[in-house]
């Protein structure tokens, strides 16, 4: 079975702090995606990667950063978190194998005070 | 660009009623399209997907038909039980790369089944 696992599934932060959310999968899967969930809103991609030291933006990439070094981990940063970025935080892989099939993990749920 | 509206919800029903969850698409060229589910405290997964018209998808009870004259992928299944209380997801690909596919989402749709 895919495994994609993330970090922490719940994150307290205050306004200003540097933020890293990590997220790893065990499939070999070339691409990698970061999403926020908002009631109402779906899922929003923010950035996602084809390959190592690649990365592309998406829909809403303002106030986030990603790094990644090694092909099986993705890293979503707040370079200095705000109000506005308390959200659920999803984290997904696909590759040439997986037919168009996503594999999310479970979430962080990040509270910014 | 792409995109997906869904039902909007959240919706409640009793077990063993009968489930429609509308979804309609705007998107260029052919995408694939796929229902994900969410269960309380979890990430998404995949439910059923459908890559060309007129294929249908299925999964666990569950139904949806790709309809490329309505442009719609609306899932259905027969007889919802309680554990199927979740939020669903409509979503399409771009298939612009092949296995580099984004997805776009839908907003979801909140089941409540009650006993």
């Amino acid at each position: 079975d895919v495994k994609v696992t993330q970090s922490s599934r719940y994150l307290v932060k205050r306004t200003g702090e540097k933020v890293f959310l990590e997220c790893v999968q065990d499939m070999d899967h070339e691409n990698m995606f970061w999403y926020r969930q908002d009631p109402g809103l779906g899922l929003r991609l923010i950035y996602f990667s084809y390959d190592v030291k690649m990365k592309e933006k998406g829909d809403i990439p303002e106030g986030y950063s990603v790094s990644r070094e090694k092909k099986e981990r993705f890293s979503l940063i707040l370079e200095s978190a705000s109000t506005n970025q308390t959200s659920m935080y999803l984290c997904a892989s696909s590759g040439w194998d997986s037919q168009e099939t996503q594999y999310f993990g479970p979430g962080t749920r990040l509270l910014v005070l | 660009g792409d995109s997906v509206t869904q039902m909007e919800g959240p919706v409640t029903l009793s077990e063993e009623a009968f489930l429609t969850i509308n979804c309609t698409y705007t998107a260029t060229g052919y995408p694939s399209l796929f229902w994900y589910v969410q269960y309380p405290g979890e990430g998404l997964q995949l439910l059923l997907k459908a890559t060309k018209a007129d294929d249908k998808g299925s999964n666990k009870g569950f139904e949806a038909t790709y309809r490329k004259e309505t442009t719609s992928f609306h899932l259905e299944k027969g007889s919802v039980q309680v554990s199927d209380s979740a939020v669903y997801f409509c979503a399409l690909s771009d298939g612009s790369n092949f296995g580099n596919e984004k997805l776009t989402f839908g907003t979801g749709t909140r089941l409540t089944i009650i006993p």
